[in-house]
């Protein structure tokens, strides 16, 4: 079974500081999707950023990046200069290419310090 | 309204009551979803509707009841609930259903429900 792993509950970051978030997931699939989630305060659940497995290029969304490492089955994401509008929970999501499930990861908590 | 709203935001209710979640999409989608966040558990997803007709019960138990009349609206009626149902609960839509990464899924903020 597919499992998605976030082993940092909290973390903490000064303003316009860069921040990594881990995430590490199983899977025996080769085509599969991975994603990063932001919760804000408001509760909405936000599309963050995406890669699918058979790239090799890093996806990058302005001053979000991930570094995807397939054979290690870990999936970082970077925040660089970041900012207070970045507190919030971030989850880590796996979908299989063959079904419609998206797995999440439990989540890390990000606090941007002023 | 645009993107996904749900209402009510929040919700307390005893285990004898019935009540039902609401939630609109204005994004002309087809399929519609109801998730559970739980506190310290990843997201779970429970149902899932694609032109009205659901397609996925992920095993939930039949205090939940889900309907969805038309590909815009999806409820969650719930009858005699437990304290472990207190929870928010998260409804998403998309264009279609599979592959997540093709289909992104748009989030409305949930509704917090705590069961006394």
């Amino acid at each position: 079974a597919q499992t998605v792993t976030q082993s940092q509950p909290e973390m903490s970051v000064q303003e316009a500081e860069t921040v990594t978030l881990s995430c590490t997931y199983d899977t025996s699939e080769s085509d599969y999707y991975l994603f990063w989630y932001k919760q804000p305060p408001s509760r909405q659940m936000i599309l963050v950023i995406r890669q699918e497995a058979y790239k090799q290029q890093n996806a990058t969304e302005n001053r979000f990046s991930v570094n995807f490492q397939k054979a290690a089955k870990s999936f970082s994401l970077k925040i660089s200069d970041s900012q207070l509008g970045d507190a919030a929970m971030y989850f880590c999501a796996y979908s299989s290419n063959r079904d419609d499930k998206i797995i999440f990861g439990k989540g890390t908590r990000l606090h941007i310090l002023p | 309204e645009t993107g996904v709203t749900q209402t009510p935001r929040h919700l307390v209710m005893g285990m004898t009551n019935k009540k039902s979640l609401k939630c609109e999409q204005h994004l002309g989608h087809n399929a519609m979803y109801w998730y559970k966040q739980s506190a310290k558990k990843p997201l779970e997803l429970m149902f899932v509707y694609n032109f009205k007709e659901q397609t996925e019960n992920n095993s939930v138990p039949s205090r939940f009841s889900p309907e969805c009349p038309n590909s815009s609206h999806l409820f969650l009626h719930l009858h005699t609930l437990q304290p472990e149902d207190s929870a928010l609960y998260l409804c998403a839509s998309s264009q279609d259903t599979g592959r997540p990464g093709f289909y992104e899924q748009y989030f409305g903020p949930g509704t917090r429900l705590t069961v006394t």
